[in-house]
C-alpha cells in the first residue's frame, strides 16, 4: 500500500538557517509528489510539486525539493528561512489510478526562532 | 478565480444531531474531493467526484456519512447522528482532471460535545 513517512513530527530552527524537511514515501509506480504548507486554521497551500522531468522542482516562497528515486525521497529544502514559514508542512502522494487521491504524511511543524 | 469556499468554518454540534458542509469547488473543476484531517494528522482521503458520479467512497466514510454534487458543482457532506470521534477538519479540494493538482479550500473544523 502506499504510504508517506515524515520522520520529523516538530523542527524548530533560527531565522536565517537553511532548512531540510524529510519525506519518504511507498509507492509501486512513478510517483506524484507534493509539498503542502498549513498555518494554524487554514486550508492547505500547495509549494511544490513532482511529476516527471528534472528531480528538482522549484516551487514558491524560495522553497525547492528534489526526488530521489533510488532513496524513495522527495526532501524539502530552503537556504534561508524567514519568521513567516513558521506552520505545518505535508508531503503527498498521488495515487496514480482512477482517483488520484493523496495520500498525506504526518506534518513537519516547523517553529523559527527569532 | 476565486478559490475553493468552504462553509461553515467552524461548527459546534451536540452528539446525536446532524451536520452537513458545503463545499464550492473551483468554477469548471470537474474533480472534487473530501478528507478529513484529525488533530496531529494529515488529511485522509474520505471520497470524490467526477462531475456529479461519486466514484470512490473510503472505509473511513460509515454508513452516517453521505456527500453529494447535484449538479456537478458544490457539494455537500452530511454526517448523520454525530459522535465525538466525528470531531475533526474537513477539507474540499478540487482539480480540472485526474493528473491536476488539487487546491484545498479552508475546511469546517466540527467540534462535537
Amino acid at each position: 500500500a502506499q504510504s508517506v513517512t515524515q520522520p520529523d513530527i516538530h523542527i524548530t530552527v533560527s531565522e536565517g538557517a537553511s532548512l531540510e524537511l524529510r519525506c519518504n514515501y511507498s509507492y509501486g509506480a512513478t510517483p506524484y509528489l507534493f509539498w503542502y504548507v498549513q498555518s494554524p486554521g487554514q486550508g492547505l497551500q500547495l509549494l511544490l510539486k513532482y511529476f516527471s522531468g528534472d528531480t528538482l522542482v522549484q516551487g514558491i516562497k524560495g522553497f525547492e525539493a528534489e526526488f530521489k528515486r533510488s532513496q524513495s525521497s522527495f526532501n524539502l529544502r530552503k537556504p534561508s528561512v524567514h519568521w513567516s514559514d513558521a506552520a505545518e508542512y505535508f508531503c503527498a502522494v498521488g495515487e496514480g489510478s482512477g482517483t488520484y487521491k493523496y495520500i498525506f504524511g504526518t506534518g513537519t511543524r516547523l517553529k523559527v526562532l527569532a | 478565480d476565486t478559490g475553493v469556499s468552504q462553509d461553515p468554518r467552524h461548527k459546534i454540534t451536540k452528539r446525536g444531531q446532524n451536520v452537513t458542509f458545503r463545499c464550492d469547488p473551483i468554477s469548471e473543476h470537474n474533480r472534487l474531493y473530501w478528507y478529513r484531517q484529525t488533530l496531529g494528522q494529515g488529511p485522509e482521503f474520505l471520497t470524490y467526484f467526477q462531475n456529479e458520479a461519486q466514484l470512490e467512497k473510503s472505509r473511513l466514510l460509515s454508513d452516517r456519512f453521505s456527500a453529494e454534487r447535484p449538479k456537478g458543482s458544490f457539494s455537500t457532506l452530511e454526517i448523520q447522528r454525530t459522535e465525538q470521534g466525528d470531531s475533526a477538519m474537513y477539507l474540499c479540494a478540487s482539480s480540472l482532471g485526474s493528473l491536476d493538482t488539487q487546491y484545498f479550500g479552508p475546511g469546517t473544523r466540527l467540534t462535537v460535545l
